[in-house]
């Protein structure tokens, strides 16, 4: 199987900045995707990195450089509403997609 | 708002029980996934189907059956459950199943086997 890493839990406060980090060990890279998931609800599409670079989306922007293995989310200005889980997940060369356990993101006024 | 639809969204059964899962995507897509997840695990995937093929079957024990009618509908059929198989199913799409398209998830069923 594959490893996809990723830490459990982090706590900010409004307005601030949180970097969640993701691991792993793939046979094959396809793409690391990164899903948002609320209590309760559909994990939704956030980000994709493929090659090496930064892609922006509003507050929230991911990174990857393979070479110097970086990937992470970014996610800027911390709102009540980012308190959700954050998903990892990579593509291996099978174009199989798994998932890491999501890191549980806590914004607190 | 997503376009893959799950019923019913809860659910509660007995282990002798009998019941399926429906999942329906409205996006056009030609791959469909069922997926576990249990608490403070990753998502597990379990079944995949492309263009109403099963393509991957991930050791899952046979009480789950997964059935693709056709492209846009895919049900899981659930018999004899253990109490441990209580987990959120998740349903999931994509354009296929090699693409570089990213998989759109339903909202998920809550089973909690008694």
């Amino acid at each position: 199987g594959q490893n996809i890493d990723q830490p459990t839990e982090m706590t900010a406060t409004e307005g601030a900045i949180v970097q969640i980090n993701c691991t792993y060990q793939t046979s094959g890279f396809n793409g690391l995707f990164w899903y948002q998931q609320h209590a309760g609800e559909a994990p939704t599409f956030l980000s994709y990195n493929v090659l090496d670079g930064l892609e922006e989306k509003g507050r929230f922007s991911s990174f990857l450089s393979r070479s110097k293995g970086y990937r992470y989310l970014l996610l800027k200005e911390l709102q009540m509403k980012d308190s959700a889980s954050y998903l990892c997940a990579v593509r291996d060369g099978d174009y199989k997609l798994s998932f890491g356990a999501g890191t549980t993101v806590t914004v607190r006024a | 708002e997503t376009g893959v639809t799950q019923t019913p969204r809860h659910l509660v059964m007995g282990m002798t029980n009998k019941k399926s899962l429906k999942c329906e995507q409205h996006l056009g897509h030609n791959a469909m996934y069922w997926y576990k997840q249990s608490a403070k695990k990753p998502l597990e995937l379990m079944f995949v189907y492309n263009f109403k093929e099963q393509t991957e079957n991930n050791s899952v024990p046979s009480r789950f059956s997964p059935e693709c009618p056709n492209s846009s509908h895919l049900f899981l059929h659930l018999h004899t459950l253990q109490p441990e198989d209580s987990a959120l199913y998740l349903c999931a799409s994509s354009q296929d199943r090699e693409g570089l398209e990213t998989q759109y998830f339903g909202p998920g069923t809550r089973l909690l086997v008694l």
